[in-house]
């Protein structure tokens, strides 16, 4: 049982560049979310799913697309990477019977 | 979901409890507080949930008032381990919040040795 498994844990990218920052979990939890840290600061919510198809936006979900195909799999993707969504992006799994999420241990981006 | 105000920082002395405290005094009926942490530049971690019950798990102590306008956090006996930022969070029940998690600036708990 690995938990929340994020790849990769650090990535640099440049200005336009697309990428995908995979998340998986064998929890077989149906709630998943991703979130960015900025320095200093608390987490923000980027998209949320509630299961398999589901999908919606959070409080910053600009730049920042997402697909739930499977239970297991939430992946985040950046359209044209930019220098302001340098973070710590953070995803995270939840079953719905509450206990709590469980997070991952985060990928660190940096846009240059 | 239901405002927190937390302290900005706290010590507390290695070997002794460290009790958190969190105002939650707009909170709903079905809305459960929610204890996290996250030790520096790691993935946040569950410590504790509760309703309205005191609540006890390996990690930590739960007790919420019976107006359940507020609650605190306690480590029973704290080690320099447990310094990180602890995040007090109120959601309705189901999977502690489906539509994900709305962080505060949180408490910098800082145990001192």
């Amino acid at each position: 049982n690995a938990g929340v498994t994020q790849t990769p844990k650090f990535q640099v990218l440049k200005t336009g560049q697309s990428m995908t920052l995979q998340c998986a979990q064998d929890m077989n939890h149906e709630y998943m979310s991703w979130y960015r840290q900025d320095p200093g600061m608390g987490l923000r919510l980027i998209h949320y799913s509630v299961g398999a198809g589901i999908t919606d936006q959070g409080e910053v979900p600009n730049g920042y697309n997402v697909s739930r195909s499977t239970t297991e799999d939430f992946p985040l993707r950046l359209l044209s990477a930019a220098p302001s969504q340098t973070s710590v992006y953070f995803c995270a799994s939840s079953w719905w019977t509450g206990g709590g999420y469980t997070f991952g241990s985060g990928t660190r981006l940096t846009v240059v | 979901d239901a405002k927190t105000t937390q302290p900005t920082s706290m010590d507390c002395a290695e070997g002794r409890a460290a009790n958190l405290p969190c105002n939650h005094s707009t909170i709903s009926g079905n809305e459960y507080v929610y204890w996290y942490r996250q030790i520096h530049s790691q993935g946040p971690q569950y410590i504790i949930h509760g309703l309205k019950n005191n609540e006890t798990n390996e990690m930590a102590s739960l007790i919420i008032t019976e107006d359940r306008k507020s609650s605190t956090l306690i480590l029973p006996h704290a080690t320099l381990r447990d310094t990180a930022v602890y995040y007090c969070i109120v959601r309705v029940a189901s999977g502690g919040g489906a539509d994900g998690l709305t962080f505060g600036k949180g408490t910098h708990l800082i145990i001192q040795p």
